[in-house]
């Protein structure tokens, strides 16, 4: 069965450094999103990608917050320069056109100290 | 926010039904119900969806209201690997729109 595959599972990283999140969605999927979780809250989303720019972002998702589509298999989330709050379970996503749902990676956990 | 209402916690004996309630009272006409799980900490699952009929897969069964205020996702034999958080969410299909979590209901199925 096809699956989205997020590398890598977790990173530890020092505040104020860069981050790359790699996800490779379902091979003939043309939505994909990024959502992210603190420990024991909600699944809160960040944003949408189609048609290779952002369709829809949340407040979460400033400026710090960049994502890419290098290479039309790979999507990736930037985050530039790391918070102790940047902190989270990150989910990518991905969605065939005509179809309704969406499945997830399994996640990256990021810890920033 | 969340345009669904969910019980925060359910208990169910293992082999027996698992219930699980959803209200969605200002769902519109082209919404779907869309039912997903997280397992622990893992990636969500999808598992259902449906618009007005009843709907039944491999995993589990979906009735939805004739009013479709209201449904009900249907775990027929519930084992300990159906310990999870069920999330219920309402969507427009085709759209771009993200998926809203609210905070779900825990699942918990015991021996």
């Amino acid at each position: 069965e096809p699956e989205v595959t997020q590398t890598p599972s977790h990173q530890v990283t020092q505040m104020g450094q860069e981050v790359i999140l790699r996800c490779v969605p379902i091979s003939n999927h043309l939505y994909f999103y990024w959502y992210r979780q603190i420990l024991g809250q909600k699944v809160e989303f960040l944003v949408s990608f189609y048609n290779n720019e952002i369709s829809e972002k949340s407040e979460i998702f400033d400026d710090q917050f960049s994502v890419e589509r290098p290479d039309g298999s790979n999507f990736t989330l930037k985050i530039r320069s790391t918070k102790l709050e940047d902190s989270a379970m990150y989910f990518c996503a991905s969605r065939m056109t005509g179809t309704s749902e969406a499945f997830f990676g399994q996640g990256t956990r990021l810890t920033v100290v | 926010d969340a345009k669904t209402t969910q019980p925060p916690s359910m208990d169910c004996a293992e082999g027996r039904a698992a219930n699980l309630p959803c209200n969605h009272s200002t769902i519109s006409g082209n919404e779907y119900v869309y039912w997903y799980r997280q397992i622990h900490s893992q990636g969500p699952q999808y598992i259902i969806h449906g618009l007005k009929n009843n709907e039944t897969n491999e995993m589990a069964s979906l009735i939805i209201t004739e009013d479709r205020k209201s449904s009900t996702l249907i775990l027929p034999h519930a084992t300990l690997r159906d310990t999870a958080v069920y999330y219920c969410i309402v969507r427009a299909p085709g759209s771009q729109g993200n998926l809203i979590f609210g905070k779900g209901t825990k699942l918990s199925v015991k021996p």
